[in-house]
């Protein structure tokens, strides 16, 4: 089945800085979603992208379905946005199973 | 939010014992898939329902079951508890293919 990787598994930022998290996956996909994990453990729905770039605020997300990755900007971070940010995606023969990344874990500074 | 929820929040158990959990999906989806998340780990899916006929599993054992309901809300089984047991329990609800998380149910196995 599809492996999904995550990188860096942490990432250490000051408030006010910019940060990229990357997730490579090993075959095509039907879906890709970035999600944020909040401290209480409800994952919250960033976007779901399987191809293309979207953009919602200060975070936007770009997926290169052909060299299979995915990104995840955030700019001008802020200490609310520390947690733990995965990435999940399921293949074109598989119409329900997410597989999920070991996470990257996000601590911002003030 | 999401339109998902889920019951109980936290719920303690004895090795070997039974516990349901259930989960109602938001309004308009037709589909749930359960995940199991230990501490420090990315979501493991369990098994998916789509119009309460199971629509996949992961590797779980067989003591691990579920149903779906006509209103598409669902329960998740599990008989002779073990330790290893004690996790997160994520539900999710989609149609077709993006999926929205509820809060959770954290189980803890003594």
């Amino acid at each position: 089945g599809i492996q999904v990787e995550q990188s860096p598994p942490d990432l250490i930022l000051q408030e006010g800085a910019n940060s990229t998290l990357r997730c490579n996956f090993s075959d095509s996909v039907n879906n890709l979603q970035w999600f944020h994990q909040n401290p209480w453990g409800q994952l919250i729905n960033l976007f779901y992208i399987p191809s293309g770039t979207k953009q919602n605020g200060r975070l936007s997300a770009t997926t290169v379905a052909t060299e299979r990755y995915s990104l995840l900007y955030i700019s001008s971070s802020q200490t609310t946005d520390s947690g733990v940010y995965f990435c999940a995606a399921h293949g074109s023969g598989n119409t329900g199973k997410l597989i999920f990344g070991q996470g990257t874990t996000l601590q911002v500074k003030p | 939010e999401t339109g998902v929820t889920q019951s109980p929040t936290h719920l303690i158990k004895t090795r070997g014992q039974q516990v349901t959990l259930r989960c109602s999906s938001q309004s308009g989806h037709n589909t749930v898939s359960w995940y199991q998340q230990a501490l420090g780990q990315g979501p493991q899916f369990i098994f998916q329902y789509y119009r309460e006929e199971e629509n996949g599993r992961g590797n779980f054992p067989p003591r691990f079951s579920g149903l779906q309901f006509p209103n598409y809300s669902s329960e998740l089984n599990v008989n002779a508890l073990e330790l290893d047991d004690s996790a997160l329990y994520l539900c999710a609800s989609s149609s077709p293919y993006e999926q929205y998380f509820g809060p959770g149910t954290r189980l803890t196995v003594t």
